[in-house]
């Protein structure tokens, strides 16, 4: 079964531009969360979408949302990207929402460098 | 809120020695802890949950952990440390009472096994 797949795996963009994460869930999982890393803040919940609705929402500015389709596929937009919107963004399936227990996984990534 | 603690920024183990990664948690119901791995570049691997039930859980690559309700601590644990574990490890906890999969995690410890 493949795993969690994003897309790009690295992005170089300039501050002010806007740009779009994809991230395609393991087959049969609904519930896909989203996770920005950086050095300094560690790993910092974004959103959490099901059913293509939102669930949950991080502490993150508006700058940040996120959408997903009726695949269960996940999009992630940052709008007016700034330096410190630089950062590993990790995306994350499991089966279901809710208060069931699931393991989350893990795609590898985007790296994206705002210059 | 949850919060999730791990005062060693780094810890050094000799390969053949046991290891031990620390963490402490603060939820207000019932905790569901996870521990997760990260290799360079890479994301996030699951090894291991507790629920409830036994507070000794075995995980992947003989790892386990102890959950230790009274101390609010769920240390990461290994009888005998590889080179290959070499990598940054997070422990998470998710509130039990809460809905959905906004897990937090802690700010990662880098272990590093010495041959």
């Amino acid at each position: 079964k493949a795993g969690v797949t994003q897309t790009p795996r690295y992005l170089i963009k300039t501050r002010g531009q806007q740009v779009t994460l994809s991230c395609s869930p393991i087959s049969g999982h609904r519930s896909v969360s989203w996770y920005q890393q950086t050095p300094g803040q560690g790993l910092q919940f974004l959103f959490e979408y099901f059913s293509e609705t939102q669930r949950n929402k991080g502490n993150f500015p508006g700058r940040f949302s996120g959408r997903q389709f009726s695949n269960s596929r996940s999009e992630m937009n940052v709008s007016t990207l700034e330096l410190g919107d630089s950062a590993l963004y990790l995306c994350a399936s499991s089966l279901t929402s809710g208060l069931g227990i699931n393991i989350q996984y893990f795609g590898a990534g985007t790296r994206l460098s705002v210059l | 809120a949850q919060s999730v603690a791990q005062p060693e920024d780094q810890v050094n183990v000799a390969e053949g020695n046991p290891l031990t990664v620390k963490c402490t948690y603060s939820v207000s119901g019932n905790p569901y802890l996870f521990w997760y791995v990260q290799y360079p570049n890479r994301g996030l691997q699951f090894l291991l949950k507790y629920i409830t039930g036994d507070n000794l859980v075995k995980g992947s690559y003989g790892f386990e952990a102890e959950f230790n309700k009274s101390q609010t601590s769920f240390h990461l644990k290994k009888p005998s440390a590889l080179v290959s574990d070499s990598a940054l490890y997070f422990c998470a906890v998710r509130d039990g009472g809460g809905y959905g999969q906004n897990f937090v995690f802690g700010p990662g410890t880098r272990l590093s096994v010495l041959p």
